[in-house]
């Protein structure tokens, strides 16, 4: 079985400032990872991915994520936060074949 | 235009009345899922269907049903709605050639069931 843990509902930062949003997961088989961002009554955009490539992955709008195995976490991060950022992001675990077991998410809040 | 399409986006209804939602997709993928989600629970999965001849159960399909018509379009029927059937509701698919089974989701349907 898959599980995924977000660790904290709301994250607040200020512009600027790094983000960071945690993720452990649980997988009996080498996972597939994913962070996903939804904005404001909009659907659920794909962030990044990870798929046994390179352990640092590269995301859109400046984000990125490191799998580390030792730790069972795959945390996403930005350098610098933008206004534009205040979404809810769901980390997300995948076998590969079949499902995505998602998190219960993290509503990322922006302050200026 | 948009690679998944869900409607309607919006709808409310009245305890015990039969409601569709509606998925199209022009993405060619065979994979098609439908997803619910809660505050505070995240996705959880409704039904899936690896192409048309094959729908599978997900971990909440007690209340739906669904019917896969063609290669893109995948429905979500409630028989008879029930108040905690309120809730956002996503249509998604995937390539299965894709690493890791990547999945792309549907605007969402807003549904309250008053």
């Amino acid at each position: 079985a898959q599980s995924v843990t977000q660790l904290g509902s709301h994250v607040s930062v200020s512009e600027g400032a790094l983000v960071l949003l945690r993720c452990n997961y649980s997988s009996s088989v080498p996972p597939y990872l994913f962070w996903y961002v939804q904005y404001p009554n909009q659907g659920l955009q794909l962030l990044l991915k990870y798929t046994s490539a390179a352990t640092l992955v590269k995301g859109i709008n400046g984000f990125e994520a490191e799998f580390k195995k030792s730790e069972t976490s795959f945390h996403l991060t930005k350098p610098s936060a933008h206004m534009s950022d205040a979404a809810e992001y769901f980390c997300a675990v995948s076998d590969g074949f079949q499902k995505l077991v998602f998190g219960t998410g993290t509503r990322l809040l922006v302050s200026p | 235009d948009a690679d998944v399409t869900q409607t309607p986006r919006n709808r409310i209804t009245k305890t015990g009345k039969r409601i569709m939602l509606e998925c199209s997709q022009t993405k060619g993928h065979d994979r098609m899922y439908w997803y619910r989600q809660d505050p505070g629970l995240g996705l959880r999965l409704i039904y899936y269907s690896f192409d048309v001849k094959d729908i599978n159960k997900g971990e909440i399909s007690d209340g739906y049903s669904v019917s896969r018509q063609a290669q893109a379009k995948f429905s979500l029927s409630l028989e008879s709605a029930i108040p905690n059937q309120t809730a956002l509701y996503f249509c998604a698919t995937s390539d299965p050639n894709s690493r890791g089974n990547t999945q792309y989701f549907g605007p969402g349907t807003r549904l309250t069931v008053l």
